[in-house]
């Protein structure tokens, strides 16, 4: 079935540090791909997303971009903050139904 | 507006106990879902409606019963329910079914079974 494989964490940086969490997944179609973001004792907010393969998905200062040959989508971001400790969920959806599968999550945290 | 409400925001329920929780979005969207997510783990899809028609039921068990009396409010009915239950129930909204859609996601309601 389809999947979602992100990289473990909890990823440890200082501030201003570079940023890259890997999100690799399995479909057997088209998968329109996403990145959500959970802070603490918070839902879930989209912070990027990609529906075609080759497309940058950006937001806040983090990328993304949609590698079919790779079937990744990993996240990037040139200089984090302490305000982006948070749990990064990498997830994707099918044409149709729209069910997301999301990857097992990954922890930041970022120090000062 | 994306805003997704959830009331309430915590509660506490014995095994006996009736109790539902609500979702309201004014967006218009046309698919609303309800997740449970765990600590440590990633939303777990429940049951998604469209245009208020249940579409999805992720094999649920009966203690869970969802309602969507109209397109802006989703319910979720609890009965009965055992302490794995606890968890953060999640609501989420969308235009459509389209798998590029994006969903919008309330805060949740968090739940402890008691």
């Amino acid at each position: 079935g389809d999947s979602v494989t992100q990289m473990e964490g909890p990823v440890t940086l200082s501030e201003e540090a570079f940023l890259t969490i890997n999100c690799t997944y399995t479909a057997t179609g088209y998968p329109s791909l996403f990145w959500y973001v959970q802070y603490p004792g918070e839902g879930l907010q989209l912070l990027l997303k990609a529906t075609k393969a080759d497309d940058k998905g950006s937001n806040k200062g983090f990328e993304a971009t949609y590698r079919k040959e790779t079937t990744s989508f990993h996240l990037e971001k040139g200089s984090v903050q302490v305000s982006d400790s948070a749990v990064y969920f990498c997830a994707l959806s099918m044409e149709y139904g729209n069910k997301l599968v999301f990857g097992a999550g990954t922890i930041l945290r970022v120090k000062s | 507006d994306t805003e997704v409400t959830q009331t309430p925001k915590h509660l506490v329920m014995g095994m006996t106990n009736k109790k539902s929780l609500k979702c309201e979005q004014h967006m218009g969207h046309r698919a609303m879902y309800w997740y449970k997510q765990k600590a440590k783990k990633p939303p777990e899809l429940m049951f998604v409606y469209s245009y208020e028609k249940l579409s999805i039921n992720e094999s649920v068990p009966s203690r869970f019963s969802p309602e969507c009396p109209n397109s802006s409010l989703l319910n979720l009915h609890l009965h009965a329910l055992q302490p794995e239950d606890s968890a953060l129930y999640l609501c989420a909204s969308s235009q459509g079914l389209a798998g590029a859609e994006t969903q919008y996601f309330g805060p949740g309601t968090r739940l402890l079974v008691l």
